[in-house]
């Protein structure tokens, strides 16, 4: 079965600052999709990057990108020049992309603290 | 395009209530889930229905039934609410298939508390 790790119950960056953010998987699928979802104090998940396993090149949003290294089943978010706005639980997702598969493996989510 | 509505956004039950949260999306989505967040555990797939006519069970089932009742609307159960069931709530609704637009879209979430 696949499992979802975030290691980081929660971190602290100073604001304009960078954090990384981690997440470790595992599957023995080849293809599949990985996401990082925020949540804010108002409950709603937002979707903050995504990134399909048969891309070599690594995701970027804006100040956010992702470092997937498949081999290690890593897949790390990388906050650029924090900003208040993005204080929130932070949750790392798994979904195979096998035919049928329709479920989402998510991580226990880690709390970011932005100071300013 | 409201995108993913539930209701009640809070309520409060005591002990062997039932009650029904109501999911609804309108993006023509084929795959829609329910999951609980609770503190320190992530999200957890309580049910999921891959498709209109089917359910299949997730993670934490039991104390939990659903509907898909059509294309657009997904509900969740409770016969008989214990405080264990305490928590938020959470409907999503996806694409499906290998769609590479297949991210999951969320309600605003549901916090029950049962006394």
């Amino acid at each position: 079965a696949q499992t979802v790790t975030q290691s980081q119950p929660e971190m602290s960056v100073q604001e304009a600052e960078t954090v990384t953010l981690s997440c470790t998987y595992d599957t023995s699928e080849s293809d599949y999709y990985l996401f990082w979802y925020k949540q804010p104090p108002s409950r709603q998940m937002i979707l903050v990057i995504r990134q399909e396993a048969y891309k070599q090149q690594n995701a970027t949003e804006n100040r956010f990108s992702v470092n997937f290294q498949k081999a290690a089943k890593s897949f790390s978010l990388k906050i650029s020049d924090s900003q208040l706005g993005d204080a929130a639980m932070y949750f790392c997702a798994y979904r195979g992309r096998t035919s049928g598969t329709y479920k989402y493996i998510f991580g226990t989510g880690t709390r970011l603290k932005v100071l300013a | 395009n409201a995108g993913v509505t539930q209701t009640p956004k809070f309520q409060v039950l005591k002990t062997g209530q039932s009650m029904t949260l109501q999911c609804a999306q309108d993006m023509n989505h084929n795959s829609m889930y329910w999951y609980r967040q609770d503190p320190g555990m992530g999200l957890r797939l309580i049910y999921y229905s891959a498709s209109e006519g089917t359910t299949d069970k997730g993670e934490v089932p039991n104390g939990y039934n659903v509907s898909r009742l059509n294309k657009r609307e997904f509900s969740l159960r409770l016969e008989s609410a214990a405080p264990s069931q305490t928590s938020v709530y959470f409907c999503a609704s996806t694409v499906a298939g290998t769609s590479s637009y297949n991210e999951q879209f969320f309600g605003p979430g549901t916090r029950l508390t049962v006394l």
